[in-house]
């Protein structure tokens, strides 16, 4: 596609529902990159996924957070059990590659409301 | 691991003058250095990065950064603020090799007042 799809937008749930967030990268694009946006504290990186690599999951705050990507494609955010501090915006981005000179494409990110 | 710094919350400026926005990396070994930016309701952009050569990186609408080895910062300037420059902007490094993880700073909301 043109750029990097996000869905939902919005997304309200109640606390201890699982919720999942779902990106679609650039076309072409092998590797593909899950943030988090917390009011003043950044973007907190959460998982990056390259071509057939296995993923470095290293940022995931707690096993609750888990990703899958199929078919080197679509990717899927999961947050299990979700809790009032897991609200945030969720950005995912895509890149051509993990080479480092690389520039990331952001999607518009779902904004996920925990209540 | 890499990390970034974005020492002021808010940068305020009037319109006209220079803006800077200020980052401090630290990373092992050679830095890929980047800057975006996040327009209100809007994803993030890329502004412009330093992978290797000229320290004076100049990228769109205008911006430039540039890199310093020995103070391993990357400030983001541009010489004459506009109101549509009001914006979040973030600082972000990665390794040059090895784990390619790009580390964000926190950000920093630039106001230009009109």
């Amino acid at each position: 596609g043109a750029g990097v799809s996000q869905s939902p937008s919005n997304k309200v749930t109640e606390k201890g529902k699982d919720v999942e967030l779902r990106c679609d990268p650039i076309s072409g694009h092998t590797a593909l990159y899950w943030y988090r946006q917390s009011l003043g504290q950044g973007l907190e990186f959460l998982i990056y996924f390259q071509g057939n690599s296995a993923p470095d999951k290293s940022g995931l705050p707690s096993d609750r957070f888990s990703a899958e990507r199929t078919g080197g494609s679509v990717s899927t955010l999961t947050i299990q059990r979700t809790q009032q501090e897991d609200s945030a915006v969720y950005l995912c981005a895509s890149s051509l590659d993990v080479s480092g000179a690389n520039v990331l494409t952001f999607g518009a990110g779902s904004r996920l409301t925990v209540l | 691991a890499q990390s970034v710094a974005q020492p002021e919350d808010q940068v305020n400026v009037a319109e006209g003058n220079p803006l800077t926005v200020k980052c401090t990396y630290s990373v092992s070994g050679n830095p890929y250095l980047f800057w975006y930016v996040q327009y209100p309701n809007r994803g993030l952009q890329f502004l412009l990065k330093y992978i290797t050569g000229d320290n004076l990186v100049k990228g769109s609408y205008g911006f430039e950064a540039e890199f310093n080895k020995s103070q391993t910062s990357f400030h983001l300037k541009k010489p004459s603020a506009l109101v549509s420059d009001s914006a979040l902007y973030f600082c972000a490094v990665r390794r040059s090799y090895g784990n390619n993880r790009l580390a964000f700073g926190k950000g920093n909301q630039v106001v230009v007042i009109p």
